[in-house]
């Protein structure tokens, strides 16, 4: 069973800094991860999606990397601003019990807060 | 602009009733989940659908039913609502593969 972990869990910054968070994973057998923003008390935001074959992803200020082998993921915020305060969530997406439809797996999530 | 609906932001039920939790996606996608997200357990599955009239378990699907009659509409079902069921659940459909995966706002349930 594919097991998630987000470090830290909690991330409190002062406004432009560049921040790195870490995911790892237990299992390598993956299609492809995904990064997510959840604000409070509202649905998810697909941030980032990198596929198994690729090494990283960038969108805007957004990058995240993959090493598959070693079952991690780390996302790079740079220039933070106030507005990047939210939930970020790391999902490998990977095969579903023998099936051959993958599914998502959550880890629990960085808090992060942006200070002015 | 493409997106997951969820009919109910907020829902109140008793405990014992049937309740019944609607998602709708405009994106033609083939797959669609329901998560229920609570504090300190994160986002778990509950049933997901690779094609109409199918389903499959999640990782927590006890107390669960799932309908899809549509390609658009995935349906959860809670057959007997208890108060272990407060939660705020997750509509989110995908391509296969898991491209263009997109979440509604969710429903917070309140089961008293």
């Amino acid at each position: 069973k594919q097991e998630v972990t987000q470090i830290p869990a909690a991330l409190s910054v002062p406004e432009g800094e560049n921040l790195v968070l870490n995911c790892s994973f237990t299992d390598s057998a993956i299609y492809n991860l995904q990064w997510f923003r959840q604000d409070p008390g509202k649905g998810l935001t697909s941030l980032l999606l990198i596929q198994s074959s690729q090494r990283e992803q960038t969108s805007g200020r957004l990058n995240a990397s993959l090493d598959k082998s070693s079952g991690r993921s780390t996302l790079y915020i740079a220039a933070s601003q106030p507005g990047d305060s939210a939930t970020y969530l790391c999902a490998p997406h990977g095969n579903a019990g023998g099936t051959s439809y993958g599914k998502l797996t959550f880890g629990q999530g960085t808090i992060l807060t942006v200070h002015p | 602009d493409v997106k997951v609906t969820q009919s109910s932001r907020y829902l109140v039920k008793r405990t014992g009733e049937k309740v019944f939790l609607e998602c709708v996606q405009d994106m033609d996608h083939e797959n669609m989940f329901w998560y229920r997200q609570d504090p300190g357990l994160g986002l778990r599955l509950i049933y997901f659908s690779y094609d109409v009239k199918m389903k499959e378990k999640g990782d927590i699907p006890e107390g669960y039913s799932v309908s899809r009659e549509k390609k658009e509409r995935f349906s959860l079902i809670l057959e007997s609502a208890s108060t272990n069921q407060t939660s705020m659940y997750l509509c989110a459909s995908s391509l296969p593969g898991g491209n263009g995966y997109t979440f509604g706002s969710g429903t917070r349930l309140t089961v008293v």
